[in-house]
């Protein structure tokens, strides 16, 4: 089955603490990719990152990084210092390669995050 | 270069009545999927579809839902005689040619259907 677990549903921070967003996917795949977005209280969804499972090599843009473990299925989100602005719903997708080349998102019911002043 | 584009950003329907919701992928992509999002949840795929042709519905219900992606103009989610249960935000999203799979799918705002 292909799933997409992120356990934390609700986390509250104060300004310029670090905050870790978990995320555990399950496939049989060999061949998949990862993504997270951003979904602020204006309700669009911006595009974060994506991560093929080949690459496990960490990532770093600027405030956020991302930790790609295959070993335990898990593709965590780190905003250091955060801010007020990074209050939104995060998610955490697996894309699904079907034959004829197209690919499928399997979200995840995503995090709230509050950044509080 | 214009982003994904949906209209109405937000639409209320009476039960029973038909919602119609558009969507304009980006410039230069021909491959348009849409997902829903029920309150508090992630988001769930619904369709995809190349021009002219559904190449996967497994996630649409069996009944009062349709999609198209005609040749010319936007993509259509339709869906007939709504229910309570039908208030969602629905998303569209769009790809340019397959590459093998695992293109960044761009997301329109969403269309917020309130049906009462």
């Amino acid at each position: 089955a292909q799933k997409v677990t992120q356990a934390q549903t609700e986390i509250s921070v104060v300004e310029k603490e670090d905050v870790t967003l978990d995320c555990v996917y399950e496939t049989r795949d060999t061949t998949y990719y990862l993504f997270w977005y951003k979904q602020p209280p204006s309700g669009e969804l911006v595009f974060l990152i994506r991560r093929n499972s080949f690459d496990e090599q960490n990532e770093i843009s600027g405030r956020y990084s991302w930790n790609f473990q295959k070993s335990t299925s898990s593709f965590n989100f780190t905003i250091t210092a955060s801010q007020v602005v990074d209050s939104a719903v995060y998610f955490c997708a697996l894309s699904l390669i079907i034959s004829g080349g197209y690919n499928k998102l399997i979200f995840g019911a995503g995090t709230r995050l509050a950044v509080h002043p | 270069n214009a982003g994904v584009m949906q209209n109405p950003r937000h639409l209320v329907r009476r039960r029973g009545q038909e919602a119609r919701l558009r969507c304009s992928p980006m410039k230069g992509h021909s491959h348009v999927y849409w997902y829903r999002q029920l309150p508090e949840e992630g988001l769930k795929f619904m369709v995809y579809l190349q021009k002219e042709n559904i190449i996967d519905e497994s996630g649409m219900p069996k009944e009062r839902f349709s999609a198209e992606f005609p040749k010319e103009g936007p993509s259509i989610l339709r869906i007939q005689q709504v229910v309570r249960g039908d208030s969602a935000a629905y998303f569209c999203a769009s790809s340019p040619s397959l590459a093998g799979g695992g293109e960044e799918q761009y997301f329109g705002p969403g269309t917020r259907l309130t049906v009462t």
